[in-house]
């Protein structure tokens, strides 16, 4: 099976503008997760989709949205981008109760 | 406040050496637990995960990883680091009401030869 891709792998943006990442899951897994990596703050969690529904969403501002389409693809937005968003996005991809499996992210640079 | 903690920020480790890393976990119940890997300018890969049952829980690439209810922890180890083993290495919890993981802060391994 092929694993969790993303695109694009690696994303340069100015402050001000937005930005779309995409995620395709593993074929069958219909839990879809956003995650956001920075050298300062770790590992953090943005949001989580099932079914095309929101069924949870980590502290982060409006500005950070998501959505995930009936073929379980999903994508996320920032708008009004900051310095701060400069970091690696990861997704990944889950079975229902099962582990979480991981796309190479992308990595946004704003500038 | 729920948490996980990875005491050791940074180990070296002789090539052939056996390796331990540390996770403590702070949570009302047990959570599902989880270690992932990950090198340079990568995503994530799963190393292994524990759910219930056995305790000691066996991973790919010959890693393993002990749970202690008393001690709240989960500890990876592997007896024979190869040179590829050098990565961060990341302890990962999800309580078993939720979706979202929360890591710990990672611990980078050094293989020197």
């Amino acid at each position: 099976k092929a694993g969790v891709t993303q695109t694009p792998r690696y994303l340069i943006k100015t402050r001000g503008q937005q930005v779309t990442l995409s995620c395709s899951p593993i074929s069958g897994h219909r839990s879809v997760s956003w995650y956001q990596q920075t050298p300062g703050q770790g590992l953090q969690f943005l949001f989580e989709y099932f079914s095309e529904t929101q069924r949870n969403k980590g502290n982060f501002p409006g500005r950070f949205s998501g959505r995930q389409f009936s073929n379980s693809r999903s994508e996320m937005n920032v708008s009004t981008l900051e310095l701060g968003d400069s970091a690696l996005y990861l997704c990944a991809s889950s079975l229902a109760g099962g582990g979480q499996y991981f796309g190479p992210g992308t990595r946004l640079t704003v500038t | 406040a729920q948490s996980v903690t990875q005491p050791d920020i940074h180990i070296t480790v002789s090539e052939g050496a056996s390796l331990e890393l540390r996770c403590n976990y702070s949570y009302g119940a047990t959570p599902y637990l989880f270690w992932y890997v990950q090198s340079p300018g990568q995503g994530l890969q799963l190393l292994l995960k524990y759910f219930s049952g056995d305790t000691l829980v066996q991973g790919i690439k010959g890693f393993e990883a002990e749970f202690k209810r008393s001690q709240s922890s989960f500890n990876l180890r592997k007896p024979s680091v190869h040179w590829s083993d050098a990565a961060e290495y990341f302890c990962a919890v999800v309580p078993s009401n939720d979706y979202k993981l929360s890591f710990g802060a990672g611990t980078t391994v050094t293989v020197r030869a």
